[in-house]
């Protein structure tokens, strides 16, 4: 069963700063991996999706890293602003095609 | 385009009704999934249905149960309402099954169960 923890599960900072959002899983056997944004009692935005295959995407201010054989996956967030608060969500799509996923890191970016 | 459309968005159900809850996907898109969220969690998968087929189960009791029309829209149905199944619920749609350009996601469908 593929287990996924995203650490930490909240972060504040002050505007300007950059963020590091970890997510971590324990089956390297996965199909894609993607981070979603959640804004509170909303439904989720996809932020970035990367193919088992690949090792980075960017869009934007966004940066995602995956290290497939380590079973990690790193969201840079550049130049903070306090429209980035949210709770991000790291999913994997395992072979199976379902996702799973962390419990989330809930930002707050103080103005 | 539209994006994918859940309704409603708002319910309240009393402990032992039943709710349905519907989702449209994107166009084109024959793959739908459906997740809940509790408050705090991150989603836990319960259906997906491709091509009109289930294609996977969650860890979901038999109280749940789901299908897939032949335009690709697709209901969620729980029977005897617990107070634990008060969550939001998420519809994803795809355009394979494998999702290899990623799931999108609705709004969702918050229900609290009294």
């Amino acid at each position: 069963k593929q287990e996924v923890t995203q650490i930490p599960a909240a972060l504040s900072v002050p505007e300007g700063e950059n963020l590091v959002l970890n997510c971590s899983f324990t089956d390297s056997a996965i199909y894609n991996l993607q981070w979603f944004r959640q804004d509170p009692g909303k439904g989720l935005t996809s932020l970035l999706l990367i193919q088992s295959s690949q090792r980075e995407q960017t869009s934007g201010r966004l940066n995602a890293s995956l290290d497939k054989s380590s079973g990690r996956s790193t969201l840079y967030i550049a130049a903070s602003q306090p429209g980035d608060s949210a709770t991000y969500l790291c999913a994997v799509q395992s072979n199976d095609y379902k996702l799973s996923f962390g419990a989330g890191t809930t930002v707050t970016v103080r103005a | 385009d539209a994006g994918v459309t859940q309704s409603p968005t708002h319910l309240i159900k009393t402990r032992g009704q039943h709710v349905t809850l519907r989702c449209s996907p994107i166009s084109g898109h024959k793959s739908v999934s459906w997740y809940q969220q509790v408050l705090g969690q991150g989603p836990q998968f319960i259906f997906q249905y491709y091509e009109k087929e289930e294609r996977g189960r969650g860890n979901f009791p038999d109280r749940f149960s789901a299908r897939q029309f032949p335009n690709y829209s697709s209901e969620l149905n729980v029977n005897a309402l617990l107070l634990g199944d008060s969550a939001l619920y998420l519809c994803a749609s795809s355009s394979t099954q494998g999702a290899a350009g990623g799931y999108t996601f609705g709004s969702g469908t918050r229900l609290t169960v009294v």
